[in-house]
């Protein structure tokens, strides 16, 4: 069946730092990937998304790589910032709009 | 100018009542959906309605049922509530076909005594 999940459940970094948060998935008819981050109280917050026939794509202090080979995804977030500080989750579509979440990461950002 | 609102924020009520949650979107989306996320963070798909039709139901119980009376509204109706249905429960929308981003409601805490 389709899963993702996550190798870290916390992340704790320095400010200024770059993080990389890390993401499994084993539905190898994934076409579509997207990082959201969520923090306290609020819903989950878009930040970036990758299709299948793409294995990088910047934004603004983000980077998600795509490895089809070993079904990993990771989220690189430069300069990292206290407000950073939040629970990122992973998640994989393969059609329907229908989008399975990882379990979550935290990312704690000292100052 | 909230893009997708729900209410009520924080909902506590005893096992056995019946309540329900809505869901406004203002980005002229044509599908919405509600997920449930546990007291583990772990969201799960619940349904999704495309243009008033539903297309998506993970095998949530039948206790649940979602109404959308137009494609800027999906409520949520849950009888014969239990203890397991304590949980935050998020709408969201997103434009249908070609694969896009989901965006999320602020979630209502529904907690059941």
């Amino acid at each position: 069946g389709e899963s993702v999940g996550l190798h870290l459940p916390t992340l704790s970094v320095q400010e200024g730092d770059n993080s990389i948060i890390n993401c499994a998935y084993s539905n190898s008819a994934s076409d579509y990937f997207i990082w959201y981050k969520q923090e306290s109280g609020k819903g989950p917050q878009f930040i970036i998304d990758i299709r299948s026939n793409m294995d990088k794509r910047q934004g603004q202090r983000v980077t998600v790589l795509l490895n089809k080979t070993v079904k990993h995804l990771s989220l690189q977030i430069a300069a990292t910032q206290p407000g950073d500080s939040a629970v990122y989750f992973c998640a994989e579509s393969s059609g329907f709009q229908k989008l399975v979440f990882g379990t979550g990461t935290r990312l704690l950002v000292s100052p | 100018d909230t893009a997708v609102s729900q209410t009520p924020k924080y909902l506590v009520t005893q096992m056995g009542n019946d309540k329900s949650i809505k869901c406004e979107q203002n980005l002229g989306h044509d599908t919405m959906y509600w997920y449930k996320q546990d007291s583990k963070k772990f969201l799960k798909i619940m349904f999704s309605y495309n243009n008033k039709e539903l297309i998506i139901n993970e095998t949530v119980p039948n206790r649940f049922s979602p109404k959308s009376p137009d494609k800027a509204h999906l409520n949520l109706h849950i009888n014969s509530l239990e203890l397991g249905d304590s949980a935050v429960y998020f709408c969201a929308s997103s434009q249908g076909g070609a694969p896009a981003p989901l965006h999320f409601g602020n979630g209502t805490r529904l907690t059941v005594t």
